[in-house]
């Protein structure tokens, strides 16, 4: 049965600060990861993909990396602002599930 | 794209009740997921569907739960009777192969806030 593991589950950072989010799944045999950002109250927003087949992915301040045979992933954030203060979570699929681990709140401080 | 929709936005109802939330996925994706958030638990899967075909139900907690697609635009999550612990944010999410492809991946719905007293 397919785990999910984020680490931390909550982090305080200032801003301006670079900072990496972990998650790790027990199941390497996964079709693709995707990492998510919820704010308090609010659906989720997709914010990466990452292929089985990839490394990683990048948009604009966020960086993704995918080791699957190490069951890792990490979501780096660039020059962190108080608008990147929400719940980030990743989730994998395989097997048609999507699992999403229980995610790191992270808070930016001005 | 109007994204995925769901209704009601928040549903107050009393223990015992039926219960209906509903779903309306993306035009074209054929993927369409039930999940449910809870402070102790996280998100959890009830269940997902391939065009209109449920696939995976194993996550339905109980007798009570009971979910349906009966096209490729219409889904709803039926619970009867109703607990104080059904109370949770419900999300539908939708998708496609070809949504993946290009990295958009699931789409989730703002999500039905449920609170049974």
């Amino acid at each position: 049965k397919q785990e999910v593991t984020q680490i931390p589950a909550a982090l305080s950072v200032p801003e301006g600060e670079n900072l990496v989010l972990n998650c790790s799944f027990t199941d390497s045999a996964i079709y693709n990861l995707q990492w998510f950002r919820q704010d308090p109250g609010k659906g989720l927003t997709s914010l990466l993909l990452i292929q089985s087949s990839q490394r990683e992915q990048t948009s604009g301040r966020l960086n993704a990396s995918l080791d699957k045979s190490s069951g890792r992933s990490t979501l780096y954030i660039a020059a962190s602002q108080p608008g990147d203060s929400a719940t980030y979570l990743c989730a994998v699929r395989g097997g048609g599930k999507l699992i999403f681990g229980q995610g790191t709140e992270l808070s930016v401080k001005p | 794209d109007a994204g995925v929709i769901q209704s009601p936005r928040h549903e107050v109802t009393e223990m015992g009740q039926e219960v209906t939330l509903r779903c309306k996925p993306i035009s074209g994706h054929n993927s369409l997921f039930w999940y449910r958030q809870t402070m102790m638990r996280g998100l959890e899967l009830l269940i997902y569907f391939n065009n209109n075909v449920p696939i995976d139900d194993s996550g339905m907690p109980e007798d009570r739960f009971s979910a349906k697609m009966p096209n490729a635009s219409f889904s709803t999550l039926k619970i009867q009777p109703s607990e104080p612990r059904d109370s949770a944010v419900y999300f539908c999410a939708s998708s496609s192969p070809g949504q993946r492809a290009r990295g958009y991946g699931y789409t989730f719905g703002s999500g039905t806030r449920l609170t049974v007293v």
